[in-house]
């Protein structure tokens, strides 16, 4: 079983819908969840990070986790095409800065 | 605030060749990390530094590749010799206590090795 597993996609919405990309993680211990954007021959970026149960919002965009569920989710409200990217799930195991695990990601086509 | 700056953005070299990567963190960040990212995967981490010493260094090819920071400020990743399979993105990153341990990524080297 991989460490952190995300649909590889692509997952494709019209411009305006709700995108809604999952991740599920091995590690029940693990602590920090991130949600990182990359564009196609970029860097990854962060979006959101969320260190306890529920939702998080920051703009158009909401992370949700569920630990006993080792589940975290990322929302994104009126998609726009300009949100094309993979977006990748990294988990930290614990707060003390160790090791952080990617996912492979979750390519995501916004069609105008 | 400078971002993470890395050099050079790109190099072709050929197999048996050796080559070396730089980075330069975000000033303040005491942790350092080198990932490769082969095309369509995830970063994987190759090495991390808290200040000048190793966290882990675990999936680290320690016959072919090495890596140092010193001073804790820059670091340099070097591999040697090179494989067809070593072709990828090499991306530095940092990133300060304080803040979670969100990561910040410099633009990454792309690999080529024929």
């Amino acid at each position: 079983q991989k460490e952190v597993e995300q649909n590889s996609g692509p997952l494709s919405v019209p411009e305006g819908a709700i995108a809604s990309l999952n991740c599920t993680y091995s590690d029940r211990v693990s602590q920090s969840f991130f949600w990182y954007r990359q564009y196609s021959g970029k860097s990854p970026e962060l979006i959101m990070s969320i260190y306890s149960n529920g939702d998080k919002e920051d703009g158009r965009f909401t992370a949700q986790l569920n630990k006993a569920s080792q589940y975290v989710s990322l929302l994104i409200r009126d998609s726009q095409p300009s949100d094309s990217a993979t977006y990748l799930c990294a988990v930290n195991p614990r707060t003390g800065g160790f090791k952080t695990i990617f996912g492979a990601g979750t390519r995501l086509f916004v069609k105008a | 605030e400078a971002g993470v700056a890395q050099s050079p953005r790109y190099k072709i070299i050929e197999k048996r060749q050796s080559v070396a990567f730089w980075c330069n963190p975000i000033s303040g960040h005491a942790t350092l990390y080198w990932y490769q990212q082969i095309l369509g995967q995830g970063p994987k981490l190759l090495i991390q530094f808290q200040n000048n010493g190793v966290v882990d260094d675990s999936q680290l090819p320690k016959d072919r590749f090495s890596a140092e920071r010193l001073k804790g400020v820059d670091s340099t990743l070097k591999i040697q010799p090179a494989k067809l399979e070593d072709s990828a993105v090499y991306l530095c990153a940092s990133s300060f206590p304080g803040q979670g341990y969100v990561q910040y990524f410099g633009p990454g080297t792309r690999l080529t090795v024929t």
